[in-house]
């Protein structure tokens, strides 16, 4: 099975600040990764898809790039709203796989 | 806009199972794949399952594979998730989402608003 590993597991940084997030396959799954964003008690909400094409209506701040083992999602300049825990999900093929989530923070 | 609407909290004794339903609007059912994903306290997200409503299929984690069953009920565009033998990991949120395929597999663009499911004795 393919595992996924995010880095780092919690970060903490300034408004306006840019923070970047990495996702880390142990196999080649060319570009089939997708970010989501999660608030406590709220359900997640999709980011990206296809590595690096943004959900219609994320703000323009979030991107992602990558493709075969290695992904990141950048968050351009930080806003209080994007206090969340974020995670990659492998979709290469049909055994679905998350990574362990990016907890971000506002120092 | 799509919309999944699930059911609410339930308690549940340990060896015991739960059903949780998922209502869509918002665009043809049928069209559809709705797949299940939990979350722990505490911990990560882990996908469950899915159904294709229009053929009825299912694909399962192999983790859960003998204690899931999903079914859809395109009458009432509803889909039922049931977990059985439930044991106090089970404990968590449960989510329906939307799966968009995408070459071999899917992702996830709507979500419902999840349901508590606590295992306890």
């Amino acid at each position: 099975d393919i595992q996924m590993t995010q880095s780092p597991s919690s970060l903490s940084a300034s408004v306006g600040d840019r923070v970047t997030i990495t996702c880390r396959a142990s196999q080649d799954i060319n570009i089939f990764l997708a970010w989501y964003q999660v608030k406590p008690g709220k359900p997640p909400k999709h980011l990206i898809y296809a590595a690096s094409t943004l959900q219609s209506g994320v703000p323009s701040r979030f991107s992602g790039s990558g493709s075969g083992t290695d992904f990141t999602l950048t968050i351009s300049s930080l806003q209080p709203e994007d206090v969340a825990t974020y995670y990659c999900q492998k979709y290469n093929n049909a055994l679905l796989t998350f990574g362990g989530g990016t907890k971000v923070e506002i120092k | 806009q799509v919309q999944l609407v699930q059911s609410g909290a339930e308690v549940k004794k340990p060896g015991s199972s739960v059903k949780v339903s998922c209502k869509a609007s918002g665009a043809t059912f049928n069209y559809y794949t709705i797949s299940w994903v939990r979350q722990a306290p505490g911990l990560g997200l882990e996908w469950m399952g899915r159904i294709i409503p229009v053929l009825g299929t299912t694909d399962y984690a192999q983790t859960l594979q003998g204690r899931v069953t999903i079914i859809a009920d395109k009458s009432t565009s509803t889909v039922y998730m049931e977990l059985s033998t439930l044991r106090s990991e089970d404990t968590a949120v449960y989510y329906c989402a939307r799966s968009i395929v995408d070459g071999a597999g899917f992702y996830f663009d709507y979500w419902g608003q999840g349901t508590l499911v606590t295992v306890s004795s």
